[in-house]
């Protein structure tokens, strides 16, 4: 059974910051999402990766198959990114992560 | 495209009281999904359908909650008769396997509360 452990599980920063989620994973899999939550809402995928790195506006996300990591970076923080970041992976089926709570604060 | 669709977005119910939810997957997503999200967790898979056989239901709490796909399409997912710690949000995903890779596309899920 995957394990999928994410870093921090909760992060406040100020307007502008670089942010970065951590994810790691126990065996190996055939693909890595992040995922997106705001408060209410239902979940927005924003990657899904099998290696290398992928970019998309200020959100970018890389993974290390080797050492079963991946990250989500975002650039310049602005307070609409606040969301829970969720990490699953895709082995026997689909892993979550208990997702990172981050709040980008003005 | 259409995305997946839920409704209701949000329920709230008294304890003892019966719920359903509905799910409308992506046109031609062959596999379909219902996940429970308690507050501060992860989503946990409930039931897998493929078509309108299911696929794994072993975190489904059979006592209490049923779910169907009877025609490969539109799904509902039930709780009779709800308890308290049924308060979550109810993620419905659909998924289409291509490159050998399965791709899941949620709806923006029902928030239920218990009262």
């Amino acid at each position: 059974k995957n394990e999928v452990e994410q870093s921090p599980q909760n992060l406040t920063a100020q307007e502008g910051e670089f942010i970065t989620i951590n994810c790691s994973y126990s065996v190996g899999i055939s693909a890595l999402h992040w995922l997106q939550q705001h408060p209410g809402g239902g979940i927005v995928s924003l990657f899904m990766l099998s290696s290398g790195k992928k970019k998309h506006g200020r959100l970018i996300a890389t993974i290390n198959i080797q050492e079963k990591h991946s990250s989500l970076h975002i650039t310049a923080s602005h307070p609409r990114d606040s969301a829970v970041y969720i990490c699953a992976v895709t082995a026997d089926g689909l892993t979550f992560g208990k997702g990172t709570h981050l709040i980008i604060q003005p | 495209e259409a995305g997946v669709a839920q409704s209701p977005r949000y329920k709230i119910i008294e304890k003892r009281q019966s719920v359903a939810f509905w799910c409308n997957p992506i046109s031609g997503h062959a596999t379909l999904y219902w996940y429970q999200q308690i507050l501060g967790q992860g989503p946990k898979l409930l039931i897998q359908f493929q078509n309108n056989g299911v696929v794994d239901d072993s975190q489904l709490p059979k006592d209490r909650f049923s779910a169907e796909r009877l025609k490969g399409v539109d799904s509902t997912l039930k709780i009779q008769p709800a308890k308290l710690e049924d308060s979550a949000v109810y993620l419905c995903a659909s998924s289409l396997v291509r490159g050998g890779i399965d791709t899941q596309y949620f709806g923006p899920g029902t928030r239920l509360t218990v009262l």
